[in-house]
């Protein structure tokens, strides 16, 4: 099936460190969304968007809606151990209409 | 107030099999999904259902797969003749209407040996 791309597929960041991730489509999205994934459990919505150039901050997390509507990125300041899991980006063609579809994800490992 | 949850959390099986996993969605909400996520894979949608019909099943990847939910709550995901390939975590996710916010479970482990 269709699938965002999504990098860097894994990072390993200092306690403290900021990190930034991103996903882009050769689609047009007209939502874009962020999740994370801890072992075992399913995703957790972290941010949405739903307008091209949208900035949204939830915390320490930032995430924007790009202006060609063909990615993302999701950032996180000053990391902490509990930040650790899978970060997934998802899309959606036609909001309300089309299912969601999902990155690969990325691996965040954080070194107290 | 509870989330989503599935059961079982973990099925092995062999070959040939068949299997069925359940799904029981957060009280009140009207739109259920399935989802598959292979390892190192992000979630690939399968089907959903808006109340008791399945109003796009077009991710379901065989006529092997089936999913019901008879009476508009808990749904069955059914997976007849299992193959090596069926293997994966399946997620089940709902949400209040169709296009909010989804609330995924935990996960089915299906393991076929």
């Amino acid at each position: 099936g269709q699938q965002l791309n999504q990098s860097p597929q894994s990072m390993f960041i200092q306690e403290g460190e900021d990190v930034s991730m991103n996903c882009t489509s050769s689609s047009i999205f007209n939502t874009w969304l962020w999740y994370k994934q801890d072992p075992g459990e399913g995703p957790v919505l972290l941010i949405a968007l739903y307008k091209a150039g949208e900035l949204t901050s939830n915390g320490r997390l930032t995430a924007q809606f790009g202006i060609t509507r063909k990615d993302s990125f999701l950032n996180i300041s000053a990391s902490i151990p509990s930040d650790v899991g899978i970060y997934f980006c998802a899309g959606q063609e036609n909001s309300g209409n089309t299912p969601l579809v999902f990155g690969k994800g990325t691996r965040l490992s954080v070194i107290a | 107030g509870a989330g989503v949850s599935q059961t079982p959390s973990n099925k092995v099986t062999e070959k040939g099999k068949y299997v069925e996993l359940r799904c029981d969605p957060i009280s009140g909400h009207t739109a259920l999904y399935w989802y598959r996520q292979s390892l190192g894979q992000g979630p690939e949608f399968l089907i959903y259902f808006q109340g008791t019909g399945a109003a796009d099943d077009s991710g379901l990847p065989n006529d092997r797969f089936f999913a019901v939910r008879p009476e508009g709550s808990v749904s069955t995901l059914k997976i007849q003749r299992t193959e090596r390939g069926d293997s994966a975590v399946y997620l089940c996710a709902s949400s209040l209407n169709w296009g909010e916010t989804q609330y995924f479970g935990p996960g089915t482990r299906l393991l076929v040996l």
